[in-house]
């Protein structure tokens, strides 16, 4: 069974630009998160989505920060315009609604902005 | 605020060392608890995981711990740790709809 796929792994930019990274959970799985790992921090939750429904976005700085979940599956989330204060991993994870079950992880996308 | 602590961020070992690390969390009620283990270039993959009934837990890789909840802990533990055991290991708590709060982290170097 696939896993969490993310892209880019990578991505440095300069900034004031665009950015913009994929998630595609494990098939099935209702619940998407995106999480932003800090250097030396442990992830922090942006955004949670329920299908297409974004039910928990109270972290998201929604002043550059933005996500979609078109169709319940994929997902793509977007700074516009990137801070240096952004450069940090962004996780993305799915889990599905049966009890006792964990979320998955992606690998990441390492963001650098200079 | 609520929170989860793990007190020990940078741990080194000598191989066959016995491992504890420590994770307290900051929630009342019922809370679901996880460790999480990320080795060096790969994704964050699950060690283990506590629901409810038996509070020692039992992992992946010799791995258990154990959820006491007068003390809101929930620590990690491996009789003799590896070289491959190397990697950053989270605690996290999940309280209600399906968040997950994360512990800062804790770095494990064992020396071959």
């Amino acid at each position: 069974e696939a896993g969490v796929v993310q892209s880019p792994r990578y991505k440095i930019i300069e900034k004031k630009q665009p950015v913009a990274f994929w998630c595609n959970p494990i098939s099935g799985h209702n619940t998407l998160y995106w999480y932003r790992q800090n250097l030396g921090q442990g992830p922090e939750l942006l955004i949670r989505y329920e299908n297409e429904e974004a039910v928990d976005d109270s972290q998201l700085p929604k002043d550059r920060f933005s996500a979609e979940r078109l169709k319940g599956v994929d997902s793509t989330l977007k700074i516009q315009p990137a801070e240096l204060g952004d450069s940090a991993v962004y996780l993305c994870a799915s889990s599905s609604r049966a009890e006792n079950t964990e979320a998955f992880f992606g690998q990441g996308t390492r963001l650098t902005v200079v | 605020a609520q929170s989860v602590s793990q007190h020990n961020h940078h741990v080194i070992l000598s191989e066959a060392a016995s491992l504890e690390l420590g994770c307290n969390y900051s929630y009342g009620g019922t809370v679901n608890l996880f460790w999480y283990v990320q080795y060096p270039g790969q994704h964050l993959q699950l060690l283990l995981k506590y629901f409810s009934g038996d509070p020692l837990v039992k992992g992946i890789k010799g791995f258990e711990a154990e959820f006491i909840k007068s003390k809101f802990s929930f620590n990690l533990r491996k009789p003799s740790v590896q070289w491959s055991d190397t990697a950053e290991y989270f605690c996290a708590v999940r309280r209600g709809t399906y968040k997950y709060i994360f512990g800062t982290g804790t770095r494990l170097k064992v020396l071959a």
